[in-house]
């Protein structure tokens, strides 16, 4: 079973940059595709971001694209989510979670969560 | 992007009693290629991550209790708890993964009465 630690959060200034990683447990971690998932203070869910298991396909939220970028690197088991012109709505606990079949991009449901990292922006 | 919308927002039962969680998509989540409706549920303890309890509306993840169940088609879905046990305390959550985005319900708060 893949484990996730999620790692990079931080308190940071509106308009700085941040870069969170998602370390996975095991060399399967490459055969699966991997999401962005975060929560606001007290809120729900808000999907992010996904990366096919081959770093090939990826895709973005509305409320962060242009501004965030997904990326792996499966030699290190690593998925990356680099937040660029942070603003202050982007304040959350930013969760990855993979999806529960090898090989998807978005067709199956998340059965692996880290334990999240905290995001805070803040002047 | 396809809404997802639980209700109620917040419910409480008493220990023992049933607990039913609905939840409506603004567009079907069904496949007719492959039969199946692309519907999880989540349960979120405080201080935790989701967990998955439930997908392909019906299927339930390994180790979850058989007191949850999963029923319901296209646009309507409904979580339920057949005896509610203490530590069921949580907000659940719904989610779509047929069309991206994937997207979640605004969630239900469930509490003992």
């Amino acid at each position: 079973q893949v484990q996730l630690v999620e790692s990079g959060g931080g308190v940071v200034q509106p308009g700085h940059s941040l870069r969170l990683s998602c370390a996975g447990s095991r060399s399967t971690f490459s055969t699966y595709a991997i999401h962005w998932v975060r929560q606001a203070p007290g809120k729900g869910l808000e999907w992010v971001a996904v990366i096919s298991y081959d770093g090939t396909k990826k895709d973005h939220g509305d409320s962060v694209k242009g501004r965030f970028s997904i990326s792996r690197d499966n030699s290190k088991n690593t998925v990356s989510l680099q937040m660029n012109s942070l603003r202050a709505e982007d304040t959350a606990v930013y969760y990855c979670a993979k999806e529960s079949q090898p090989y998807g991009g978005g067709w199956y449901p998340f059965d692996t969560w880290g334990q999240g990292t905290l995001v805070s922006v803040s002047s | 992007d396809i809404v997802m919308t639980q209700s109620p927002d917040s419910l409480a039962v008493s220990l023992g009693e049933r607990a039913t969680i609905n939840c409506k998509s603004s567009q079907s989540v069904f496949y007719s290629s492959s039969n199946k409706s692309y519907l999880a549920w989540y349960q979120q303890k405080p201080g935790q991550p989701p967990k998955l309890l439930i997908y392909w509306a019906s299927t339930r993840e390994s180790g979850v209790p058989d007191r949850f169940s999963g029923s319901g088609s296209g646009t309507d879905f409904t979580l339920n708890i057949s005896s509610l046990q203490a530590e069921d305390v949580a907000v659940y959550y719904c989610q779509q993964y047929h069309s991206p985005p994937d997207t979640f319900g605004q969630g239900t708060k469930l509490e003992i009465k």
